[in-house]
């Protein structure tokens, strides 16, 4: 079973320039979780998908970020405009569509370096 | 609001021998669910083990076991027979009961494995 795809693995861009992250989940998973996770730090939730419908984005600071899913499968986040504290690895995670107890499964991260 | 504490930043442990890594949480929830999840230099965050707040029975995996106190919000991590291959970060994490999965993680405790 193939897991948690991400890209790009690294990004560098400077200050007040705009990045776009991709996720693709694993086959079948309905809900997708985007964590941000500053370093020395543990993952921070930013936004979470059921299918193609937010579940919880309180997290999220929407003046500069946003994200969608199309179609309930691959999401994008988009940072626009950055600032050196958005500095950080940024997961995708997925989950299956059953309640429970249920494990999440991290895709690799990417790591994004705001200078 | 859910916190997640872990007050060890470093331990480090023998190879072949037993180390417990710290966790306490806070909630006003009855029901709830907590890992423990093992991060790689690489990044890709792993599950060790999890725990259902209802179940008395200590979780076991293998060489990971956890000793759950639910009164005192404590949830800690026991590796045995440590490893080279256990040296990690790693995260304790409090999931709320409700269907959306959020997973509030504490920030982090790294294992050195020294052989």
């Amino acid at each position: 079973e193939a897991g948690v795809a991400q890209s790009p693995r690294y990004k560098i861009i400077e200050k007040r320039q705009s990045v776009a992250f991709w996720c693709n989940p694993i086959s079948g998973h309905a809900t997708l979780y985007w964590y941000q996770q500053i370093l020395g730090q543990g993952p921070k939730l930013l936004i979470q998908f059921q299918n193609n419908g937010v579940v919880d984005d309180s997290q999220l600071p929407k003046d500069r970020f946003s994200a969608e899913r199309l179609k309930g499968v691959d999401s994008t986040l988009k940072i626009q405009p950055a600032k050196l504290e958005d500095s950080a690895v940024y997961l995708c995670a997925s989950s299956p569509p059953l309640a429970g107890v249920y494990e999440q499964y991290f895709g690799p991260g990417t790591r994004l370096t705001v200078t | 609001a859910q916190t997640v504490t872990q007050s060890q930043p470093e331990m480090s442990v023998q190879e072949a021998e037993t180390v417990t890594l710290s966790c306490t949480y806070d909630t006003s929830e009855s029901d709830y669910y907590l890992f423990w999840y093992k991060q790689p230099p690489s990044r890709q965050m792993i599950l060790v083990i999890r725990q259902e707040a209802y179940k008395q029975q200590n979780a076991t995996e293998n060489r990971f076991s956890v000793n759950f106190q639910k009164a005192a919000k404590s949830f800690s991590l026991k590796i045995s027979d440590s490893q080279l291959g256990d040296a990690a970060m790693y995260f304790c994490a409090y999931r709320p009961p409700s269907n959306t999965g959020k997973l509030i993680f504490g920030q982090g405790t790294t294992l050195q494995v020294k052989p």
